[in-house]
């Protein structure tokens, strides 16, 4: 079995802040874990995954991810918001037999202010 | 490429109607597969494909079913609309694993 929980379905940061979006999972086998943005009435862009290789994993938009296989952790980072970062941010995960199928998280509105 | 494309864009049925949602896809992906996207719960998969004549149900695939014919379509088959499959339904596709390109989404609506 596998899931997804994303902490905060609300994150605001200001503009320069660090953005940090909180995503756990939990699998029975070694996952496969990605994250998407969301911009409003569009579909999901692949930001970044993770297949078992490197555990920082760098992705579009000057985006970041850490797996952490201790906290069961994936958390997604960025420097720097800018305004243009506004959007809605999905956890994902792929631990099933062939890798074959996606659980994702609630996803995490994340709020840039001026 | 045009990547992934879904038709239509928009569709109002009523109760007990059918209907056919499209997603075709020009990159020679194996993996495709069928979202929906409700709100506050994240995106939950319908049914999914490896490959050309392979389906297999993900989820939530009660009321839904999907043939795979070719490499490129991968359509989603309402049979008998109701008011709870009103969602936007995404396709997605992928060379090797879980879903790397999203199209832009059906928005339902069932009356």
């Amino acid at each position: 079995a596998q899931s997804v929980t994303q902490l905060g379905s609300h994150v605001s940061v200001s503009e320069g802040a660090l953005v940090l979006l909180r995503c756990n999972y939990s699998s029975s086998v070694p996952p496969y874990l990605f994250w998407y943005v969301q911009y409003p009435n569009q579909g999901l862009q692949l930001l970044l995954k993770y297949t078992s290789a490197a555990t920082l994993v760098k992705g579009i938009n000057g985006f970041e991810a850490e797996f952490k296989k201790s906290e069961t952790s994936f958390h997604l980072t960025k420097p720097s918001a800018h305004m243009s970062d506004a959007a809605e941010y999905f956890c994902a995960v792929s631990a099933d037999t062939g890798r074959r199928a996606l659980t994702f998280g609630s996803g995490t509105r994340l709020q840039v202010q001026p | 490429n045009a990547g992934v494309t879904q038709t239509p864009k928009f569709q109002v049925l009523k109760t007990g109607q059918s209907m056919t949602l499209q997603c075709a896809q020009d990159m020679n992906h194996e993996y495709m597969s069928w979202y929906r996207q409700d709100p506050g719960m994240g995106l939950r998969l319908i049914h999914y494909s490896v490959g050309a004549g392979i389906t297999d149900q993900g989820e939530v695939p009660n009321g839904y079913n999907v043939s795979r014919s070719t490499t490129e379509d991968f359509p989603l088959r309402l049979l008998s609309a109701a008011p709870s499959q009103t969602s936007v339904y995404f396709c997605a596709s992928s060379y090797s694993t879980g879903a790397e390109f999203f199209g832009p989404g059906t928005r339902l609506t069932v009356l």
